[in-house]
């Protein structure tokens, strides 16, 4: 199994459509959690960190479930500009080793 | 600020001929360094990470080597390229458990 699994996609959605991804981890001792997002071509960003209690930025939204190993993000009202590929990442021990998801790719349609 | 840099951006080599990429950090002091691969429509495999001068850790056994020979400067090398080599390769620092990467060197070995 991998240590990081996601869905790869594609994902096809129209604009102002509401999409989610998930993504599951292994390892039940990981402490840290974030999503990143790739544009074709280019290099990783971070898009934000996933904390345990969720969070939000605009229209955003990740999620951790610990019990069940896996975090979520949700965009909402999606853009033409939000089609990228989203690293799930996971950081597997207390230091600075993170582990990447395979990405799973967004098309947005208009 | 920061800025990590990596040359060269594209590279087309024979099967075995050498390799050198090179990394460098700007803006901070000591910082983590990493190398990772990207495989055509694959996620991120971390080769190699350093936590400083002359300190590298290598996460899977292949035909690359890497190098710190300063505190802000990371090399990935190869003596003989494979086919196998080919890919997106990125260097990254992180900070607080986030990773800022350099614009990625990708290598096409024919």
């Amino acid at each position: 199994r991998k240590e990081v699994e996601q869905d790869p996609g594609p994902f096809n959605v129209p604009e102002g459509a509401t999409v989610a991804f998930n993504c599951t981890y292994s390892n039940s001792a990981s402490q840290s959690f974030f999503w990143y997002r790739q544009d074709c071509r280019k290099e990783p960003k971070l898009l934000m960190s996933v904390y345990s209690s969720g969070n939000e930025d605009g229209r955003f939204t990740a999620q951790l479930n610990r019990a069940s190993q896996y975090i979520s993000l949700l965009i909402r009202d999606s853009k033409l500009s939000d089609s990228a590929t989203y690293l799930c990442v996971v950081n597997r021990n207390a230091g600075n080793m993170l582990t990447f998801g395979g990405g799973t790719r967004l098309m947005v349609k208009p | 600020s920061q800025t990590i840099h990596q040359w060269p951006a594209t590279l087309v080599q024979p099967v075995g001929s050498p390799l050198s990429l090179e990394c460098t950090v700007e803006g901070t002091s000591n910082p983590n360094l990493y190398w990772y691969r990207q495989a055509a429509g694959r996620g991120l495999q971390l080769l190699f990470y350093s936590v400083g001068i002359g300190q590298i850790s290598s996460e899977v056994p292949q035909n690359l080597s890497a190098s710190r020979p300063q505190d802000r400067q990371f090399i990935l090398s190869s003596k003989k390229l494979l086919l196998s080599d080919s890919g997106f390769y990125l260097c990254a620092w992180s900070f607080v458990g986030e990773l800022f990467f350099g614009e990625g060197s990708r290598l096409t070995v024919l």
